[in-house]
């Protein structure tokens, strides 16, 4: 079972609707990710936070955003998304932010834009 | 910068034969490797890792993989598999030394379909 938990696991939006992603850890992990998955491709990244700081941005569009309430909780705001945005969008979190370190991957939000 | 190369995109097998994933890799600095599983949809899972130490790593699960520095490969290989084997696995790599714009982030490769038939 994995201890980074994603809701919702399915969510379909209209392109003029704002939404918004939920991921929550309590492995006391202090860096959060996001990762984008089309069908069949690798995941990519999307946003790292480090200690509840915004570390990198991947150059993601600005209809993309991140927030981190705390250490805890990873969210992903959504609005005036495009029907290519449709994808599996993974949270992840790890001890820290650095080399080495293994990332553990939620189960994902499928997200469909319509 | 990193990149990964898959060998296969779709690796069928039959229940208790012998499996080998190839994963090849190119980077200018020194990586660390893993190897992830999704299952159908679901999330990934870390099946398996070299940082240092022994090239030869295994997971608890009967997977193993070798760190070949001079082929710079990762493959992965099961003796046996299992009909809940059937999943994507995924090679990735992140740099080993600290700072560089990839400092942290792992590299996918396009990920294996391994379907294990009965």
């Amino acid at each position: 079972d994995t201890e980074v938990t994603q809701t919702p696991k399915h969510l379909v939006m209209g392109m003029t609707n704002k939404k918004s992603l939920k991921c929550e850890q309590h492995m006391g992990h202090r860096a959060m990710y996001w990762y984008k998955q089309k069908a069949k491709k690798p995941p990519e990244l999307m946003f790292v936070y480090s200690y509840e700081k915004l570390s990198i941005n991947e150059s993601v569009p600005s209809r993309f955003s991140p927030e981190c309430p705390n250490s805890s909780l990873l969210n992903l705001h959504l609005h005036a998304l495009q029907p290519e945005d449709s994808a599996l969008y993974l949270c992840a979190s790890s001890p820290h932010w650095g080399t080495g370190n293994t990332i553990y991957f939620g189960e994902g939000s499928w997200l469909t834009v319509v | 910068a990193q990149s990964v190369t898959q060998l296969d995109s779709q690796v069928p097998v039959f229940e208790e034969a012998p499996v080998e994933l190839r994963c090849n890799y190119s980077s200018s600095v020194s990586v660390y490797l893993f190897w992830y599983v999704q299952y159908p949809n679901q999330g990934l899972q870390l099946l398996l890792k070299y940082l240092s130490g022994s090239t030869l790593v295994e997971s608890i699960n009967g997977f193993e993989a070798e760190f070949n520095k001079s082929q710079t490969s990762f493959h992965l290989r099961k003796p046996s598999v299992h009909i809940s084997d059937t999943a994507e696995y995924f090679c990735a790599v992140s740099p080993s030394n600290a700072g560089g714009t990839s400092y942290g982030k792992l590299t996918f490769g396009q990920g294996t379909i391994l379907t294990v038939h009965p």
